[in-house]
Order: structure tokens, then C-alpha cells, then sequence
């Protein structure tokens, strides 16, 4: 069975730090992941997606992840972080057999200013 | 992309009443969900809201509590029924533009319910 493990339930860094939150998954075939964004009261919004090729993608806001199929994982990571990152990051799975996807627990970011 | 509305955006309802949530996107897709994410945890997904046909349902989750319509591409509803407290949570709908791929799903800003 798949699934997605995040393995930090909250992280809080001081701002212009660097930032990196964990995802490991379980799957049996190619992986299709996704990192997320849900900042309060909103609903989630897409970061970055890896599909197949280079490992390491980029995506909005200054954030890249990077895949290792090695490790299993695909952290999130961010050179310098701002006040407006504070938020809940979800790591998700796409199975292709079911047609949806599987999302992570969560990793609730806090910002020190 | 796809942007989707959410109505109502949040409520407060008495213990065994029923609410019906709608959601619009402003384009037709083929996948839409309906999640649940209770108070710091994870989505959860209820059902798939299929075109013209019942909904798929998830483990735990049955039509009779959960009776979700889709008329067409670009709206659907779901209903809570006979509520508890334990219903207490943001419902989500979520599409996605292809189907049987992976894609990016876009989410609606959530409907969250409080159950007295």
C-alpha cells in the first residue's frame, strides 16, 4: 500500500533561515509527488510537482524539492525564509492505479521574526 | 488552472440538521473531491463526485451521511447530514483537470462547519 510520511509535525525557524521539511513515501511504481501550501483559512495551493527527470524541481515562491529515490523522499527546502511562509506544507502521492492522490500529515511552519 | 468558489464559507449548526455545501469551478473538469480536514490534521477524502452517476465513496464515508450531487463539469454539492459534533470540520472540494493522470488539483477555500 502507499503512503506519505512527514515526519515533522511542526518546525519553526527564525526568518531568512533556511528551511528544509522531510517527506518520505511507500509506493510500488513510479512516484508522482506534489508539495502543497494551505496558509490559514485557505485552501491548498500547489508549489511544486515532480513527475520524471531532473530530480531536483523548482517552484513558486523560491522553494525546490528534490527527489531521491534512494532515500525514498522528497524534501522541500527553501534558502531564505520570509514571514508569509508561515503556513501548513502537505506532501501528497499521486496513485495512478486509483486515480487520486494521497496526502501527508502536514508540517506546520511558524516564522521568528 | 481552475479557480473554485465554496458556499457557505462557514456555519454553525445545531446537532442533528443538515447542511449542503456548494462548490463552482470556473471551468469544467472531469475529477472533483470532496475532503474532510478536521482541526490540525490531514485531508481526508470523502468521495469522487462523478458526472451523471453516484459518487465514489471512501472507506467509512456512505452516501446516506454524506449524499454528494454533480449535475454537470462545473458544480456539485455535498450534504451533511444529521449532524454531531464529531462533524465539526473544513470540507474541502478539490478538481482536477485530467483524469487517470497525475495533475495538480486545485482547492476550493474550504467550508468550515461547527456543530452545537
Amino acid at each position: 500500500a502507499q503512503s506519505v510520511t512527514q515526519p515533522d509535525i511542526h518546525i519553526t525557524v527564525s526568518e531568512g533561515a533556511s528551511l528544509e521539511l522531510r517527506c518520505n513515501y511507500s509506493y510500488g511504481a513510479t512516484p508522482y509527488l506534489f508539495w502543497y501550501v494551505q496558509s490559514p483559512g485557505q485552501g491548498l495551493q500547489l508549489l511544486l510537482k515532480y513527475f520524471s527527470g531532473d530530480t531536483l524541481v523548482q517552484g513558486i515562491k523560491g522553494f525546490e524539492a528534490e527527489f531521491k529515490r534512494s532515500q525514498s523522499s522528497f524534501n522541500l527546502r527553501k534558502p531564505s525564509v520570509h514571514w508569509s511562509d508561515a503556513a501548513e506544507y502537505f506532501c501528497a502521492l499521486y496513485n495512478t492505479n486509483a486515480g487520486k492522490s494521497t496526502f501527508g500529515d502536514g508540517t506546520t511552519l511558524t516564522v521568528k521574526p | 488552472s481552475a479557480v473554485i468558489s465554496q458556499k457557505p464559507s462557514r456555519d454553525i449548526c445545531q446537532r442533528g440538521t443538515s447542511l449542503t455545501i456548494q462548490c463552482q469551478v470556473d471551468s469544467q473538469v472531469t475529477m472533483m473531491f470532496w475532503y474532510r480536514q478536521q482541526p490540525g490534521q490531514s485531508l481526508t477524502l470523502i468521495a469522487t463526485a462523478n458526472q451523471g452517476s453516484e459518487a465514489t465513496y471512501e472507506s467509512g464515508f456512505v452516501i446516506d451521511k454524506f449524499p454528494i450531487s454533480r449535475p454537470n463539469l462545473t458544480f456539485s454539492t455535498l450534504t451533511v447530514s444529521n449532524m454531531s459534533p464529531e462533524d465539526s470540520s473544513i470540507y474541502l472540494c478539490s478538481v482536477q483537470i485530467l483524469a487517470g493522470l497525475p495533475d495538480t488539483q486545485y482547492f476550493g477555500p474550504g467550508t468550515r462547519l461547527t456543530v452545537l
